[in-house]
């Protein structure tokens, strides 16, 4: 079945550091991929998307590169800030519509 | 558009209990989803509704647990003879359907405590 494997965390960076949480999945077909970020006490929100390889999803200054032929999509952000903190899923859809998760990356960036 | 909302937002019960929860999704949307989250763990899929039909159900932790939607609108969750393993956070989430990239929107959450 579908999976999504990330990087564990707890990730803890200081401010203006580069971030990646990589992201692996395993689907059959051309799944959806997406990433979802919770800030402390709020639901869950979209942060961004892609629906077919090369696809790059951008939001808020994060990017993810759907990469079929690794099956990855991990995130990136040049620059983070202390609003960045947060614990992030990746996430992909298939033809069941179901979203299948990553267990999530907790990311604390420090002033 | 206020979003998908969810009631209550937070639920402590004895166990042995039954107990129900209420997700009002985006009115636009007739996908509806529910999905149990668990300490440091990623949402877990459990059923989805394409207007009123159930059409996945196959994920529900037990048959303890149902789901309804009876007229395309909001949705409802029961867990009966609650176990205190059933302690989680109850997501809602709701889409256009339709094709498409199946884009779904969450709600805050109901977190269920059983003592």
């Amino acid at each position: 079945g579908d999976s999504v494997t990330q990087m564990e965390g707890p990730v803890t960076l200081s401010e203006e550091a580069f971030l990646t949480i990589n992201c692996t999945y395993t689907a059959t077909g051309y799944p959806s991929l997406f990433w979802y970020v919770q800030y402390p006490g709020e639901g869950l929100q979209l942060l961004l998307k892609a629906t077919k390889a090369d696809d790059k999803g951008s939001n808020k200054g994060f990017e993810a590169t759907y990469r079929k032929e690794t099956t990855s999509f991990h995130l990136e952000k040049g620059s983070v800030q202390v609003s960045d903190s947060a614990v992030y899923f990746c996430a992909l859809s298939g033809g069941d519509y179901k979203l299948s998760f990553g267990a999530g990356t907790t990311v604390t960036v420090r002033a | 558009d206020t979003g998908v909302s969810q009631n209550p937002r937070h639920k402590i019960t004895k166990r042995g209990q039954n107990v129900t929860f209420r997700c009002d999704p985006i009115s636009e949307h007739n996908r509806l989803y529910w999905y149990r989250q668990t300490l440091g763990q990623g949402p877990e899929f459990l059923t989805y509704f394409q207007n009123e039909a159930q059409l996945e159900k196959s994920r529900l932790l037990s048959d303890r647990f149902s789901a309804e939607r009876p007229k395309g609108s909001f949705s409802t969750l029961e867990i009966q003879r609650t176990e205190q393993g059933d302690s989680a956070m109850y997501l809602c989430a709701s889409s256009l359907g339709a094709g498409g990239i199946n884009e779904q929107f969450f709600g805050p959450g109901t977190r269920l405590t059983v003592l």
